[in-house]
């Protein structure tokens, strides 16, 4: 099955880009996401790509796939205090999804 | 167009209990899933089903049973409940390319 790795915390200043990392080890996966996840809530779909993409962008955010090297980021740009949550990488498709551990966005004003 | 509802929201059980947990989706997707997550970590898959009258066992299958009643509506039940298994539980329900997840339902096994 899938193994997908990401670092636990992440710490920015309000207004700078972030850029959280991923890798995975299943090259199979048809679709790579980003999800967030405030205190006590869901998840929110924030975007994913197809595997047979290199990047993706929407508003804010721009999705880099490295197939080669089965690396993942996302990258949220100008981060407001509103960022501040976990963000979780997962792969899969029709058959389920597989998640990381989650990245913690800090904010610092 | 409600999308995923998940009942209860919130469920105390003491160890030897047994509950179903309740989803429904209006999307009228064929496939739907249940997760859980626990405290530091990303979800797990227990069981998802493609289709009505099919289930496949996911992660972590053990101490849980599901079932599809029909294209709506995806049931988890625990047996005999065990601390081990307070947790967080998510439905999802499959659009075609993304996964659409229900509020959670928060478990707590004493």
């Amino acid at each position: 099955g899938e193994d997908v790795e990401q670092s636990l915390f992440l710490s920015v200043r309000e207004g700078d880009s972030s850029v959280i990392n991923c890798t995975y080890t299943d090259s199979s996966s048809t679709y790579l996401y980003w999800y967030k996840q405030e205190p006590g809530a869901g998840l929110q779909l924030l975007t994913y790509i197809f595997s047979n993409m290199d990047m993706k962008q929407d508003q804010r955010l721009t999705v880099l796939l490295n197939k080669k090297d089965k690396h993942l980021s996302l990258r949220i740009a100008d981060t407001q205090t509103g960022d501040s949550a976990i963000y979780f990488c997962s792969g899969g498709g029709a058959d389920g999804l597989t998640f990381g551990k989650g990245t913690h966005l800090i904010i610092q004003p | 167009n409600a999308g995923v509802t998940q009942t209860p929201k919130f469920q105390v059980l003491k160890t030897g209990q047994s509950m179903t947990l309740q989803c429904a989706q209006d999307m009228n997707h064929n496939s739907m899933y249940w997760y859980r997550q626990d405290p530091g970590m990303g979800l797990r898959l227990i069981y998802y089903s493609a289709s009505e009258g099919t289930t496949d066992k996911g992660e972590v299958p053990n101490g849980y049973n599901v079932s599809r009643l029909n294209k709506r509506e995806f049931s988890l039940r625990l047996e005999s409940a065990a601390p081990s298994q307070t947790s967080v539980y998510f439905c999802a329900s499959w659009t075609g390319n993304e996964q659409y997840f229900g509020p959670g339902t928060r478990l707590t096994v004493t």
